[in-house]
């Protein structure tokens, strides 16, 4: 089975910064997805990124791009100039692209925006 | 388009009731899933749907019951509820294979039990 860690509780970074969240997963498994979601006080997940595993480049979109090492099982965000609405919950998540293709998700980064 | 429409929001029940979680998706979606998240943590896979007619068991399903007769409706039901059940609950949604991976989610279902 997938698993997916998320080792940092909680993160915080100064307005206009950037900050990086790590995300590391286990798969034996050679095409899959990985996603970064954002949970805002809302409730609502909403999709930051996301990742094909056959694609070397890194995704990017506008501000978020991701440090994508499929050797190391890594999968960071990187947050540029960061702003207050940036603030949430992040999760890292799996996807197989065979059989159910539930998320598989990590425990989670909160994220703190210092004004 | 409303995407994924879950009700209610939220809930309160007594130990031992029961009650329906409603989740419709109006984006002719093959799959559609339950989780649960707790506080802190992660979302954990209640049950799972490939097509109407068709369910399975994800990580944590029981207490919780599911039947999906059509494409757009994927109800969760819980019976005799414990105060273990106390979470908010999701329901998403997805194209199959292949597609982009990505899953729709409702706003969630905030369910205390007492």
């Amino acid at each position: 089975a997938q698993t997916v860690t998320q080792s940092q509780p909680e993160m915080s970074v100064q307005e206009a910064e950037t900050v990086t969240l790590s995300c590391t997963y286990d798969t034996s498994e050679s095409d899959y997805y990985l996603f970064w979601y954002k949970q805002p006080p809302s409730r609502q997940m909403i999709l930051v990124i996301r990742q094909e595993a056959y694609k070397q480049q890194n995704a990017t979109e506008n501000r978020f791009s991701v440090n994508f090492q499929k050797a190391a099982k890594s999968f960071s965000l990187k947050i540029s100039d960061s702003q207050l609405g940036d603030a949430a919950m992040y999760f890292c998540a799996y996807r197989s692209t065979f059989g159910n293709e539930k998320l598989t998700f990590g425990t989670g980064t909160r994220l703190t925006i210092i004004p | 388009n409303a995407g994924v429409t879950q009700t209610p929001k939220f809930r309160i029940l007594k130990i031992g009731q029961s009650m329906t979680l409603q989740c419709t998706q109006d984006m002719n979606h093959n799959y559609m899933y339950w989780y649960r998240q707790d506080p802190g943590m992660g979302l954990k896979l209640i049950y799972y749907s490939v097509g109407a007619g068709i369910t399975d068991k994800g990580e944590v399903p029981n207490g919780y019951n599911v039947s999906r007769s059509t494409t757009e409706d994927f109800p969760l039901r819980l019976e005799l509820a414990a105060p273990s059940q106390t979470s908010v609950y999701f329901c998403a949604s997805s194209y199959g294979h292949p597609n982009t991976g990505e899953l729709f989610f409702g706003e969630g279902s905030r369910l205390t039990v007492l």
